[in-house]
């Protein structure tokens, strides 16, 4: 598979504040993309598809204009989580498509 | 049409021992099933997988066994370790078309020394 590298892997920040989260494929040319959010205990849930060069595909419940999902080159996607707020405290993990599906080491977000 | 259901949802195991994690799904489309070890505060990692047109995949400790026209399938862990405790994910996608992982529920997995 891919080798994928997200980061941070933790990040703490202030009610109100944006956080940006970044996921490269370095050895991949990843058209595709995904980005998950793990609940503690729970399954990964699909957030996002992200296809360079254009928009990205929410899943139903999702706002798009708090998760900002930009996948402007074939080895970089980022998330942007906008005007963060504590119930957006969650383990966030990206995925690219390719080989089979590889993962990010995740990136624990926690809002003050 | 997309679920994928897995049981049990925690299991425990003794040194030694077998483990095995069941899943079911509905989606006949769908064309690749891995299985994904992850850890505390990890990403999920790629343990095997498996596409439709076997029905067995064997690699190292780790089994998984298919049955297309029962629409299963499942881990099997043999000799499980200590180091073999984590959480583990059955998915199913429709990897041709470049679709998203179906993700099952997991599995928390104990292995007692």
């Amino acid at each position: 598979g891919a080798v994928v590298s997200q980061h941070p892997s933790w990040v703490i920040c202030k009610s109100g504040t944006s956080v940006k989260i970044e996921c490269r494929s370095l050895d991949f040319q990843a058209t595709t993309m995904f980005w998950y959010r793990q609940f503690p205990k729970q399954s990964l849930m699909l957030m996002a598809t992200s296809n360079e060069g254009s928009k990205a595909t929410y899943e139903q419940g999702v706002e798009k204009d708090k998760f900002l999902i930009n996948h402007a080159s074939l080895t970089l996607s980022t998330l942007t989580v906008t005007s963060a707020h504590p119930e957006d405290s969650s383990f966030y993990i990206c995925s690219v498509a390719g080989y089979g599906y590889t993962f990010g080491s995740g990136t624990r977000l926690t809002v003050v | 049409q997309q679920q994928v259901k897995q049981s049990p949802q925690s299991l425990i195991v003794q040194k030694g021992g077998i483990s095995i994690i069941n899943c079911a799904y509905e989606n006949t489309a769908f064309d690749y099933f891995p299985w994904y070890q992850q850890f505390p505060g990890k990403g999920p990692a790629l343990l095997i997988a498996i596409r439709p047109d076997v029905s067995e995949k064997k690699e190292g400790r780790f089994t998984i066994s298919f049955n297309k026209s029962a629409k299963q399938f499942s881990l099997h862990i043999m000799d499980s370790q200590p180091g073999d405790s984590a959480t583990y994910f059955c998915a199913a996608s429709e990897e041709t078309s470049g679709s998203r992982l179906t993700f099952g529920e997991g599995t928390q997995l104990t292995v007692n020394p």
